[in-house]
């Protein structure tokens, strides 16, 4: 089973400014077979990126992803009110598919 | 487009029983892997188990492997999930997720809780 985790656990940063989430693999993830949720509190997570870094569709280009083998980013230019919530990685590279134990991206 | 809609959620005790049923508006609802993904309290998430668009194929992780049983009814657009067994770590929101052209998720339902205690 391949293992995502997650950095940092928590990031505080002000609307405005730029986030950087990571995620490493416990082993290479093919094909670049990730992908990044954003789930608000109460809310089902919803799909930001798949490919990597594909953005999904009505997904603001704000929202960016990279990477490949064992280390991938999503990345925020600008934060805005809306995008504070918890981000989650997920390989589809092999199965069991795994996710990370996310990222929450709080208000400084 | 399927629009998920969980339901059947509920207090249960260890050892018991419990059904999860996933209503989906469209029209092509059959033409879709359907899965079903978990979140236990304050946790991450976790992929349960998926069915092919016709039914034939199921697959589950090993964590619930011989204790759960995913199904779908194509003529009334629904997908279950039979839960037996069921353990304090069973506890966690079932949501209804769609497979997208791959296995990544596309679009998922509000979700339904499940809590297994005595």
């Amino acid at each position: 089973e391949i293992v995502l985790t997650q950095s940092p656990g928590t990031l505080s940063l002000s609307p405005g400014e730029r986030a950087t989430l990571s995620c490493r693999a416990s082993q290479r993830v093919s094909s670049t077979y990730l992908a990044w949720y954003q789930q608000k509190p109460g809310q089902a997570p919803r799909l930001l990126i798949y490919g990597a870094s594909s953005r999904a569709t009505g997904i603001p280009d704000r929202f960016s992803g990279s990477g490949s083998g064992t280390d991938f980013t999503l990345t925020i230019s600008r934060l805005e009110p809306e995008d504070f919530a918890v981000f989650y990685c997920q390989q589809y590279s092999s199965s069991p598919w795994t996710f990370g134990q996310g990222t929450k991206v709080e208000i400084k | 487009e399927v629009q998920p809609l969980e339901s059947g959620g509920g207090l249960v005790q260890p050892g018991g029983s419990l059904r999860l049923s996933c209503a989906a508006s469209g029209s092509t609802f059959s033409s879709y892997v359907m899965n079903w993904v978990r979140q236990a309290p304050g946790k991450g998430l976790e992929w349960v188990s998926g069915i092919s668009g016709g039914g034939g194929s199921t697959y589950y992780a090993d964590s619930v492997l011989g204790r759960f049983t995913i199904s779908r009814d194509n003529s009334k657009n629904t997908l279950y999930l039979q839960m037996n067994s069921l353990r304090g770590e069973d506890t966690a929101i079932y949501y209804c997720a769609k497979k997208a052209a791959d296995w990544y998720f596309d679009l998922w339902g509000r979700g339904t809780l499940v809590t297994v205690s005595s």
